[in-house]
């Protein structure tokens, strides 16, 4: 069965350095989205992208935060310089569609640690 | 706003006891409901969803039902196992802009003792 996959799957970082997370969606979806869980708080929306565009982002994804398809695989998520509080588990997702009743796909998470 | 509450956790159960997870809503517009499970270190899966009022969703013994009158889906499993231990979230999806996200509760933790 088609799955998302995401790399690294844990990611140890200094404050104020750069960090790339990567995700490789499922194959024939055209959605991406990208959510992350602080430790003991809810899985929060920070981006969603299709046809090279952002097409909504929380406020959490400030100017620090990018995400780009460098390819026709993979999916990242970019963080210029990294804080303390950006250290959580992020989550890559997939669907087919961006309509209200279609399924988002996630995969394992990258569990990133700010020093 | 949009949001979802859960009930707190961790849930503690026997093996064959019936399970509730309790999720209300509030949500702008008529969204679609989800319930995703994340096992120990894994991501977080979709076992169930219902896209409109009245819908029961189910898969591997689970069930919730989309009620719009009480903005509820609770979920439910008559006779949980060990390997059903787990995190529970349940989920709503928006479309803001013309493109769906989901929001999440807090989770709730299930453990399934033998």
């Amino acid at each position: 069965e088609p799955e998302v996959t995401q790399t690294p799957s844990h990611q140890v970082t200094q404050m104020g350095q750069e960090v790339i997370l990567r995700c490789v969606p499922i194959s024939n979806h055209l959605y991406f989205y990208w959510y992350r869980q602080i430790l003991g708080q809810k899985v929060e929306f920070l981006v969603s992208f299709y046809n090279n565009e952002i097409s909504e982002k929380s406020e959490i994804f400030d100017d620090q935060f990018s995400v780009e398809r460098p390819d026709g695989s993979n999916f990242t998520l970019k963080i210029r310089s990294t804080k303390l509080e950006d250290s959580a588990m992020y989550f890559c997702a997939s669907s087919e569609s961006g309509v209200l009743t279609d399924t988002q796909y996630f995969g394992p998470g990258t569990r990133l640690t700010v020093l | 706003g949009n949001s979802v509450t859960q009930m707190e956790g961790p849930v503690t159960l026997s093996e064959e006891a019936f399970l509730t997870i309790n999720c209300t809503y509030t949500a702008t517009g008529y969204p679609s409901l989800f319930w995703y499970v994340q096992y120990p270190g894994e991501g977080l899966q979709l076992l169930l969803k219902a896209t409109k009022a009245d819908d029961k969703g189910s898969n591997k013994g689970f069930e919730a039902t989309y009620r719009k009158e009480t903005t509820s889906f609770h979920l439910e499993k008559g006779s949980v196992q060990v390997s059903d231990s787990a995190v529970y979230f349940c989920a709503l999806s928006v479309e803001n802009t013309g493109f769906q996200k989901l929001v999440f509760g807090t989770g709730t933790r299930l453990l399934v003792s033998p």
